[in-house]
């Protein structure tokens, strides 16, 4: 069984760029999540999908990030303009449960490692 | 804000030892806990949850979750410097999303 895909895997941009990265969840697996990595810390959540729907999207910065998931598929995470402070590992995770689920066990993709200089 | 507190280490244990790594956490209400493993450079990978107080064993790795003491660790048993990674503590709180302690690092010298 595939894994959760990322793409690319890594990006260097100059600041005030935009910046796009793209997910694909373990198949069957409705609820997806975007998460921000930074050195030294654990995944912190920025946008939570169950199938198309953002339902908590409270962490994530709307004036420059943004998510969607059209068809509740795959999903595409944006930064526009990216700030010095955005470099960190962006992190995609799905999940068979919905939130509500008991066990909601999440498997995350490779990342993609922004750098913005 | 519902925390979750981890020892950052690094925590160097002897090939063959057990690895004890501990979390404590904030919210009462957490249901689900979860361990994860982080190589450098790659991404969290799961190796154990537990959901009910006690004791969970898989293989060399064994949770134990104390609701009252809101506790959650996970022993290695026989550690191989293959274990020598970053370990994520990740507790699922009453909002349902998964919060993540900073991890321990752990070190296993041959």
């Amino acid at each position: 069984e595939a894994g959760v895909v990322q793409s690319p895997r890594y990006k260097i941009i100059e600041k005030k760029q935009p910046v796009a990265f793209w997910c694909n969840p373990i198949s069957g697996h409705n609820t997806l999540y975007w998460y921000l990595q930074n050195l030294g810390q654990g995944p912190e959540l920025l946008i939570r999908y169950e199938n198309e729907e953002a339902v908590d999207d409270s962490q994530l910065p709307k004036d420059r990030f943004s998510a969607e998931r059209l068809k509740g598929v795959d999903s595409t995470l944006k930064i526009q303009p990216a700030e010095l402070g955005d470099s960190a590992v962006y992190l995609c995770a799905s999940s068979l449960d919905s939130i509500a689920g008991v066990y909601n066990e999440q498997f995350f993709g490779p990342g993609t490692r922004l750098t913005v200089l | 804000q519902k925390e979750v507190e981890q020892n950052s280490g690094p925590l160097s244990v002897p090939e063959g030892a057990i690895a004890s790594l501990n979390c404590t956490y904030s919210d009462r209400v957490s249901q689900s806990f979860f361990w994860y493993r982080q190589y450098s450079g790659k991404s969290p990978e799961l190796i154990m949850s537990i959901y009910s107080n006690g004791d969970k064993e898989d293989g060399r790795f064994t949770a134990q979750l104390n609701k009252a003491s809101q506790y959650v660790s996970l022993l290695i048993r026989d550690s191989q410097p293959s274990d020598s990674a970053t370990y994520l503590c990740a507790v699922r709180g009453s909002q349902g999303n998964l919060i993540f302690g900073k991890g321990t690092k752990l070190s296993v010298k041959p």
